[in-house]
């Protein structure tokens, strides 16, 4: 099955820094890579998202890359803010093979100091 | 907006008894999954369901069962608790729409197995 890791698990930034979590996947079949975050005490919520057929997505200060042939890719937030501070996991899916069921990182715990 | 409710937030359980934990969501989604959540670990994916009367064992699914008899309602069981299965509980519902797939959590349980 799918195996996803996810790095760093804890990650300080100062406020207006940028911030970037790395993750890889090991099922060359997963073609979905979402990314969510937790804030303190709340449910998880989708940020943003990628399909395999495209290289790099942004919204706003939000941005994901993804590398098929390394099977890694990356979320990276630029000019942080406190409330961008949250646990952030990524995910990986089969959407057309398989079961379509998110198999998640391990979580990285993202502390912006003001 | 769309709703996933969990029926507690908190619960407090013996080792040995049978546990029950309900999850009902209203937009008519057709997946539904059971996830648990502990520290460094992530999200783990117990069980989960693409319709009625039918489920897929997830990474994890030793120690618990599911049922799905009516659409809107997912509910996990445990059939003897064990201390092992003190964790955050999450369920989760989803549709599938232009080819993504986005979850939409409940608050969670907190169940402890003392």
């Amino acid at each position: 099955g799918e195996n996803v890791e996810q790095h760093p698990s804890t990650l300080s930034v100062q406020e207006g820094d940028s911030a970037v979590i790395k993750c890889t996947y090991s099922d060359s079949a997963s073609n979905y890579f979402p990314w969510y975050k937790q804030e303190l005490g709340k449910r998880p919520q989708l940020i943003i998202d990628i399909r395999s057929n495209v290289g790099e997505k942004k919204d706003q200060r939000i941005a994901v890359t993804l590398n098929k042939t390394a099977k890694h890719f990356s979320l990276h937030i630029t000019e942080t803010q406190p409330e961008d501070s949250a646990v952030y996991f990524c995910a990986a899916c089969a959407m057309d093979t398989g079961r379509r069921a998110l198999t998640f990182g391990s979580g990285t715990r993202l502390q912006v100091q003001p | 907006d769309v709703k996933v409710t969990q029926s507690s937030r908190y619960l407090v359980k013996r080792t040995g008894e049978k546990v029950f934990l309900e999850c009902v969501q209203d937009m008519d989604h057709e997946n539904m999954f059971w996830y648990r959540q502990d520290p460094g670990l992530g999200l783990r994916l117990i069980y989960f369901s693409y319709d009625v009367k039918m489920k897929e064992k997830g990474d994890i699914p030793e120690g618990y069962s599911v049922s799905r008899e009516k659409k809107e309602r997912f509910s996990l069981i445990l059939e003897s608790a064990s201390t092992n299965q003190t964790s955050m509980y999450l369920c989760a519902s989803s549709f599938i729409g232009t080819g993504v797939e986005k979850l939409f959590f409940g608050s969670g349980t907190q169940l402890s197995v003392l």
